[in-house]
């Protein structure tokens, strides 16, 4: 079955680099993605990566995805008070049945 | 262009009560789903639809009905309310073969 599994909460000085870390279990994942939710608001997807690539950089975020230990994980650099939200990973698999599986979040608290 | 529309935006209902959710997506999209958000279980899919008349059942599908009578809706209907269903309840939409979910702003209900 799938399954994706996070830490729940991480806290960082504000500066700091922060790495949220994901874990799934489907190998036939095609898409791995990154949203972020604050407080009060829903979902909106932050980054995602195929699983045919190692790394993607979009400005500060990092995405690195190691498919062999089916282990991905987000680098945010220069962490700001504004980062502080919940953030999810999930996985997806290609073809006309969609449904993703999120794991249950990573709580980011940015202290300055 | 609002995106994703959930009505209402709170409730609260007294066991036994019934009540619907509308969402609203003004996108074209043709995938519509119903998560629910409870602390530290994350997002868990009730229902989704994967086209205008018709539904299928998610992870967490017990107590609650569906209907998507037009492609622009999606309603989630609790028949008899029960305190296990507070919860924060998330609607969303995607494309089919677009993997980017985009999400409502949430209605947050309470059974006493």
């Amino acid at each position: 079955g799938e399954d994706v599994e996070q830490s729940l909460f991480l806290s960082v000085r504000e500066g700091d680099s922060s790495v949220i870390n994901c874990t799934y279990t489907d190998s036939s994942s095609t898409y791995l993605y990154w949203y972020k939710q604050e407080p009060g608001a829903g979902l909106q997807l932050l980054t995602y990566i195929f699983s045919n690539m190692d790394m993607k950089q979009d400005q500060r975020l990092t995405v690195l995805l190691n498919k062999k230990d089916k282990h991905l994980s987000l680098r945010i650099a220069d962490t700001q008070t504004g980062d502080s939200a919940i953030y999810f990973c999930a996985e997806g698999l290609s073809g006309g049945s969609y449904i993703p599986t999120f794991g249950r979040g990573t709580s980011l608290i940015v202290h300055p | 262009n609002a995106g994703v529309t959930q009505t209402p935006k709170f409730r609260v209902l007294k066991t036994g009560q019934s009540m619907t959710l509308l969402c609203a997506q003004d996108m074209n999209h043709e995938y519509m789903y119903w998560y629910r958000q409870d602390p530290g279980m994350g997002l868990r899919l009730i229902h989704y639809s994967v086209g205008e008349g018709t539904t299928a059942k998610g992870e967490v599908p017990d107590g609650y009905n569906v209907s998507r009578l037009k492609k622009q809706n999606f309603l989630l209907g609790l028949e008899s309310a029960a305190p296990s269903q507070t919860s924060v309840y998330f609607c969303a939409s995607s494309y089919i073969r677009q993997y980017e979910q985009y999400f409502g702003p949430g209605t947050r209900l309470t059974v006493t």
